[in-house]
C-alpha cells in the first residue's frame, strides 16, 4: 500500500514557468524525502525534509513540510526542459527497518 | 563502482519460468534494498537487507519471491513460477549505513521484466 499521494497527477507548464507539486501522507514521519525518476531510469534522490523543519532550499528546488495537515510541497523554479521526469514523495517506515513508502507521483512534462 | 549497477536491464520470459535480477550496490554501503514498480506508479518496498542480513521481507508478494545477499555486497532477487502479474520494474537500492532513516537511498536504473 502507498501512504503518500501527489497532486496533481500530471502537470504540463512552459520552460521558464514555476511547477508545484503537493504531498500527501497518512502517518507520523521524522522525515519526507523527495525524489525524481527520468523515463527508463532510476530514482534519484533530491531533498530530505525533517520533521522539525518546515522550510528547505537546494539550487531551485523549495520544499515545505505541514505536520499539522500531513502535506509537503516540492517547488521548481524557473522550469527548464531537462525538468521533465516524474517527482515522488517518500516517508521512511521505521519497523526494524528503514524502508520508504512512495507516492504515485507527480508526471511534469517541461514545454520548450 | 560510481553508482548501483543492475542486471539484465530487460528480461522477457514465459509464464512459468524462473527468472534471476542481479543488483551491485554502492561498494560499502550496508543497507540495500528491492522495489518493485508498476507502470506509472510508485516504487512498493519488497525486502531489506542489512549486510547478508535480510531483516525485512514483509513486502514479497508470495512465497515464489526469494532474494539473497550472501556476503553482504551483490543481491539477487529470484522469482520462480513467474506469472503475468511479475511484469514490472524491479529496481534495486543501497544506502551507506543502518537504522538510519536520515539518509537516501541510492537507486539502479532498475531490470524491467516483462512475462509472457
Amino acid at each position: 500500500s502507498q501512504q503518500g499521494e501527489e497532486d496533481p497527477q500530471a502537470l504540463s507548464i512552459q520552460e521558464g514557468e514555476n511547477a508545484t507539486m503537493n504531498c500527501s501522507y497518512k502517518t507520523s514521519i521524522n522525515n519526507l524525502q523527495w525524489y525524481r525518476q527520468n523515463s527508463g531510469r532510476g530514482l534519484v534522490h533530491l531533498i530530505l525534509i525533517r520533521s522539525n523543519e518546515r522550510e528547505k532550499h537546494s539550487g531551485r528546488l523549495r520544499v515545505t513540510l505541514d505536520t499539522s495537515k500531513k502535506s509537503s510541497s516540492l517547488l521548481i523554479t524557473a522550469s527548464r526542459a531537462a525538468d521533465t521526469a516524474s517527482y515522488f514523495c517518500a516517508t521512511p517506515i521505521i519497523q526494524g527497518a528503514q524502508k520508504l513508502v512512495f507516492g504515485q507521483g507527480t508526471r511534469l512534462t517541461i514545454n520548450p | 563502482g560510481a553508482g548501483v549497477s543492475q542486471s539484465p536491464r530487460y528480461k522477457v520470459a514465459k509464464r512459468g519460468q524462473d527468472v534471476a535480477l542481479r543488483c551491485d550496490p554502492i561498494s560499502g554501503h550496508v543497507s540495500l534494498f528491492w522495489y518493485q514498480q508498476a507502470l506509472g506508479q510508485g516504487p512498493e518496498f519488497l525486502t531489506y537487507f542489512q549486510n547478508e542480513a535480510q531483516l525485512d521481507k514483509s513486502g514479497l508478494p508470495s512465497d515464489r519471491f526469494f532474494a539473497e545477499r550472501p556476503e553482504g555486497s551483490v543481491s539477487t532477487l529470484k522469482i520462480q513460477r513467474t506469472q503475468q502479474e511479475d511484469s514490472a520494474v524491479y529496481l534495486c537500492a543501497s544506502s551507506r549505513d543502518r537504522h538510519l532513516s536520515n539518509q537516501p537511498q541510492h537507486f539502479g536504473d532498475g531490470t524491467r521484466l516483462s512475462i509472457l
